[in-house]
């Protein structure tokens, strides 16, 4: 069974500032995907950035980047130029290859963006 | 992406009776979607996983005689919380994957449900 570890239950940081939010996963498969979701307030599921395994180039979306160490398990989330839309829960995800194939969910980061 | 839409977005019912909940992938085909449900300050919790045309498969745990669900088509699935009790309120999410992109699944904006 695959679980997933996010150690940070609440981060704050401040606008225009980088932050890093931690994952790390836990799997005997070779092929699999992995995702970060953004939850604001408003309970909207967003995907923010997605990972295939088998790719050692680290994904980049604008101002969101991972850094995947698939020996490691690791897969964190770096958010750079910190805006206040960026307050939301967010969730580390990893599913195995195959469209019905299930997300495994981490608990969640709470980020707190001030000002 | 994609868009994934669930109505109603809040629902208010009896002890007693049940609630549909629809969930619809608005510009895509989605062979397979799921359905969660969430806790207040809480992950996800996978409660079934609905192909379309065939059974849905439920998590361990979850009862299928009292979460029915139907994949009828490939752009429309639903949840029925049959004779719902004031522990069955939750806030449900739908997703549903396209097939392409990664495999990644969208997600519906949710619907709280809240049972009197």
């Amino acid at each position: 069974a695959q679980t997933v570890t996010q150690s940070q239950p609440e981060m704050s940081v401040q606008e225009a500032e980088t932050v890093t939010l931690s994952c790390t996963y836990d799997t005997s498969e070779s092929n699999y995907y992995l995702f970060w979701y953004k939850q604001p307030p408003s309970r909207q599921m967003i995907l923010v950035i997605r990972q295939e395994a088998y790719k050692q180039q680290n994904a980049t979306e604008n101002r969101f980047s991972v850094n995947f160490q698939k020996a490691a398990k690791s897969f964190s989330l770096k958010i750079s130029d910190s805006q206040l839309g960026d307050t939301a829960m967010y969730f580390c995800a990893f599913k195995i290859t195959g469209t019905a194939s299930k997300l495994t969910f981490g608990t969640g980061t709470r980020l707190q963006v001030t000002l | 992406g994609a868009v994934v839409s669930q109505h109603p977005s809040r629902v208010i019912c009896k002890s007693g009776t049940s609630v549909k909940i629809e969930c619809r992938s608005l510009d895509f085909q989605a062979t397979t979607m799921f359905w969660y449900r969430q806790f207040p300050k809480q992950s996800l919790m996978l409660m079934a996983t609905s192909n379309e045309g065939s059974k849905a498969t439920y998590e361990q745990g979850v009862e299928k005689d009292k979460f029915l669900i139907n994949h009828a088509s490939l752009t429309l699935s639903t949840l029925t919380v049959t004779s719902a009790h004031p522990e069955d309120s939750s806030f449900y999410i739908c997703s549903a994957a396209t097939g392409l992109e990664g495999e990644t699944q969208y997600f519906g904006p949710g619907t709280r449900l809240l049972v009197l």
